[in-house]
């Protein structure tokens, strides 16, 4: 079935670099993508990447996809404080619905 | 201009009861969506509207739940009986087309007591 996993803490210090990791077993997706949720707010849509690519940069955001192991990457670079939030991992399925993983939850440490 | 809009932000009922929770979506979008998002879980797809015809409602979880958009633009969730395992908060989205980008409203939250 369709799953995508990621886990579900990380802690990073202000001006570091955080690392979310995500799997995913759908082999036909389109795109992939990260969203953004904080408290009280709407889902915001971080960026996205299309599966014949291997790699998008954009600003602090690094987005690495390894298709062959369906493994996707964000890399946020000199995390702030307002980065904190939790993290969605999620691709479209065959039916073109996405399918979103149970996020990951970035606490950023003074 | 205004995002998506969801209305209440917060409900709580008593099990049994009937409930309406309502999305006011981006004006000019014709596709939108109604998710589901649990405690500590992701969203989940319930159904999706394609202007006033419901393209795929292949999400809803059984025949409690059922949703409208008569005029293609506002949309409102409809859940009968409602259970204690219908808490959670529910999304709306919507997009100019399928393949353009959702843009999520703040939510729904449901509580049945």
């Amino acid at each position: 079935g369709e799953d995508v996993e990621q886990s579900l803490f990380l802690s990073v210090r202000e001006g570091d670099s955080s690392v979310i990791n995500c799997t995913y077993t759908d082999s036909s997706s389109t795109y992939l993508y990260w969203y953004k949720q904080e408290p009280g707010a709407g889902l915001q849509l971080l960026t996205y990447i299309f599966s014949n690519m291997d790699m998008k940069q954009d600003q602090r955001l690094t987005v690495l996809l390894n298709k062959k192991d369906k493994h996707l990457s964000l890399r946020i670079a000199d995390t702030q404080t307002g980065d904190s939030a939790i993290y969605f991992c999620a691709e479209t399925n065959r039916d073109d619905k996405i399918i979103f993983g149970k996020g990951t939850r970035l606490h950023i440490l003074p | 201009g205004a995002g998506v809009s969801q209305t209440p932000s917060n409900k709580v009922t008593e099990k049994g009861k009937y409930v309406e929770l309502r999305c006011d979506p981006i004006s000019g979008h014709t596709a939108l969506y109604w998710y589901r998002q649990s405690l500590g879980q992701g969203p989940e797809f319930l159904i999706y509207f394609q202007g006033t015809g419901a393209a795929d409602d292949s999400g809803l979880p059984n025949d409690r739940f059922f949703a409208v958009r008569p005029e293609g633009s506002v949309s409102t969730l409809k859940i009968q009986r409602t259970e204690r395992g219908d808490s959670a908060v529910y999304l709306c989205a919507s997009s100019l087309g399928t393949d353009n980008e959702q843009f999520f409203g703040p939510g729904t939250r449901l509580t049945v007591l």
